[in-house]
Parts: structure tokens; C-alpha cells; sequence
């Protein structure tokens, strides 16, 4: 069965800061994989998304990046981090039949 | 640009009652919807998929129903239990690359 972890669980950022989540999967070869964010306040938002190792495909202007160096690996970083990116960061698989599968997130706190 | 919008945004409710929630999105041109329960402080559980061409779809005591056309769909709890409080999101998928766009949840707390 698939399984998602995400690194770390939580984390306490002094603005200007550099980031860096992971996001590793298993159980799966070449899944599609998403970053969401999770604001206070806010609904769930779709940060990015990416098919294959190397593609990666922003949906809003921000802060933030991400990368894919492996297959199964889901990486978002920023260099200088804002108190607007302070959230719940969410990483995402599709399973077989279209199903988006959550993994436990990670808190961040940007002071 | 496709809009999803829950209602009520919170519901509190006696053990055992039956009840629905509900979804409703601006765009029928979806591809799928889901259904996911979210607890405080963690990640989303994927309750039911229902793909496009479906009406509904049904697990335990969950029953999701999709009317593309009206832009709605709902989820129905039959017998709800104190575990069942949470916060229930629903999402639509727009096309093939399966992006989610959610709506802001409703939160569900079943009273013992």
C-alpha cells in the first residue's frame, strides 16, 4: 500500500529564514504529486503540482518553490521566508482511479 | 474559474441522528469529486471518490451523490457517532491532471 512522510512534523521559522519540507512516497512508481497549503482561516490551496522527476508546474505566484529529484521524492523550499507563509503544508499522491491521498502535513510557524 | 462552496460551515448534532452535507461548485465540468475528513491538527483522509460519470457512491455508513448538472453534491452520515466529528472537505478535480480545488469544510461535532 502507498504511504506518505513528510518532514518535519513541525517547525518554528524566523522570518527571512531559509525552508526546506520533504515529502516521500512509497509504495508507488512515478505517481503524480501535489503541495498544498492550509492557511488559518483559508481553505486548502494547491501550491504545485508535478507528473515526473524534473516537472514541476506553479499554480500561484508566491514565496515558495519546489523540486523533484526523484521520483519519489517532493521537495519545497523557499530562500527567505515570509510571515504569510506561516500554514499547514499538505503533500499529495494520486492513487489508481484518481484518488488524491494526503499525507500527516507539516506545521510551519514563520515569527 | 471554478468555485466550491460548503454549507453550514458548522453543525452540531445529537449521536445518532442522520444528516447531510453539503457541496456545491460553480463549474459542471468536473472530472471527479472527493470527499475527505480532516481532524484537528492533521492530514486528510479520503472518505469517497466519485468520478464524473458516476451519481453516488457508498461506504459504511457514508453515501456521496454527484448532480453535475445542478453543481451539487452531498454527503449523507447515517447514525452519526461522536468519532465522527471532524471537519469534512469536499473537492472537485477539473481535468485529467487530477488538481484538487477545495471547498472551506464543515465542521461536524456529534454530541455523546
Amino acid at each position: 500500500s502507498q504511504t506518505i512522510h513528510q518532514w518535519p512534523a513541525t517547525l518554528v521559522q524566523p522570518v527571512g529564514s531559509p525552508l526546506s519540507l520533504e515529502c516521500t512516497v512509497e509504495g508507488t512508481s512515478n505517481p503524480n504529486l501535489y503541495w498544498y497549503r492550509q492557511a488559518a482561516g483559508r481553505g486548502l490551496q494547491l501550491l504545485f503540482y508535478s507528473v515526473g522527476i524534473g516537472q514541476i508546474s506553479s499554480e500561484v505566484p508566491q514565496n515558495l518553490s519546489a523540486s523533484r529529484p526523484q521520483d519519489r521524492q517532493f521537495i519545497l523550499s523557499s530562500k527567505k521566508l515570509l510571515l504569510s507563509d506561516s500554514g499547514f503544508y499538505l503533500c499529495a499522491l494520486e492513487r489508481q482511479g484518481d484518488e488524491q491521498f494526503f499525507g500527516p502535513g507539516t506545521r510551519l510557524t514563520v515569527l | 474559474k471554478q468555485e466550491v462552496t460548503q454549507i453550514p460551515a458548522a453543525l452540531s448534532v445529537p449521536e445518532g441522528e442522520n444528516l447531510v452535507l453539503n457541496c456545491s461548485f460553480t463549474d459542471s465540468a468536473i472530472y471527479n469529486l472527493q470527499w475527505f475528513r480532516q481532524d484537528p491538527g492533521k492530514g486528510l483522509t479520503s472518505l469517497l471518490l466519485i468520478q464524473s460519470s458516476q451519481r453516488e457512491q457508498t461506504s459504511g455508513r457514508l453515501n456521496a451523490s454527484l448532480d453535475k448538472s445542478s453543481g451539487r453534491s452531498t454527503l449523507y452520515i447515517a447514525a452519526s457517532q461522536p468519532g465522527d466529528s471532524a471537519t469534512y472537505l469536499c473537492a472537485v478535480g477539473m481535468d485529467s491532471s487530477y488538481k484538487l480545488i477545495f471547498g472551506s469544510g464543515t465542521r461536524l461535532l456529534v454530541r455523546p
